[in-house]
């Protein structure tokens, strides 16, 4: 069974820096591109960032562009998200989310975790 | 990277069918066929129920339909059940390496 579980959230204040983990099991993430979900409380869904299967490529939403690094270590079957110079407004619930079958050049996001909730505020 | 357009609510009775819109521009909806349907339930995690524009998952009642005409994508939901109330986002590529979801809609089941 396909599992994704994050950690890492908690109160941080403003230009604090956090490191979220997502541990994955049932699958190897080196098969698949990885990437970070956000929702703000009651809001709805925002991409943050994405890595290809073996770290070629990455990406970020404008949002976030030079605060966060998105990372794997595919050893440890986990995905990463460094967090720095935090915002208010980067407070949400962060979703570790992985891509379809690498061979079938997949666009969309097949398999979620449960999230884990970052609260900026001093 | 401006979020694509969707209703902010819909509603329907048992049995009926509606449609959520999500309309984007010809760099992201119109553009590619990548256009992806998650549902969200209160509390919980989004699950994917449309991917490239019309397929669906295993496991996904054919109840869920996806399409797409030019820079509007639509989800249709057929003979409405009360646990089809919930979120509805869409999703679309939108280049180098980019994702853009859309606002969401409230589905009610009356």
């Amino acid at each position: 069974e396909v599992q994704l579980v994050e950690s890492g959230g908690g109160l941080v204040q403003p230009g604090r820096s956090l490191r979220l983990s997502c541990a994955a099991s049932g699958f190897s993430v080196d098969d698949y591109a990885m990437h970070w979900v956000r929702q703000a409380p009651g809001k709805g869904l925002e991409w943050v960032s994405g890595i290809t299967w073996n770290s070629g490529s990455t990406a970020y939403a404008d949002s976030v562009k030079g605060r966060f690094t998105i990372s794997r270590d595919n050893a440890k079957n986990s995905l990463y998200l460094q967090m720095n110079s935090l915002r208010a407004e980067d407070t949400a619930f962060y979703y570790c989310t992985k891509m379809g079958p690498r061979g079938y050049n997949p666009h969309y996001f097949d398999y979620w975790g449960q999230g884990t909730l970052v609260i900026v505020s001093s | 990277q401006s979020a694509l357009t969707q209703p902010r609510s819909v509603s329907g009775s048992p049995g009926q069918s509606v449609t959520i819109s999500c309309t984007g521009t010809s760099s992201d909806v119109g553009g590619y066929n990548y256009v992806s349907w998650y549902q969200q339930h209160p509390g919980k995690a989004p699950k994917l129920m449309i991917y490239d524009v019309s397929k669906r998952p295993s496991g996904v009642p054919d109840r869920f339909s996806g399409s797409k005409s030019g820079n509007t994508a639509s989800l249709t939901i057929s003979g409405l059940q009360a646990e089809d109330e919930a979120d509805y986002y869409c999703c679309s590529y939108a280049g180098s390496y980019f994702w853009v979801f859309g606002g969401g809609t409230k589905l009610t089941v009356l």
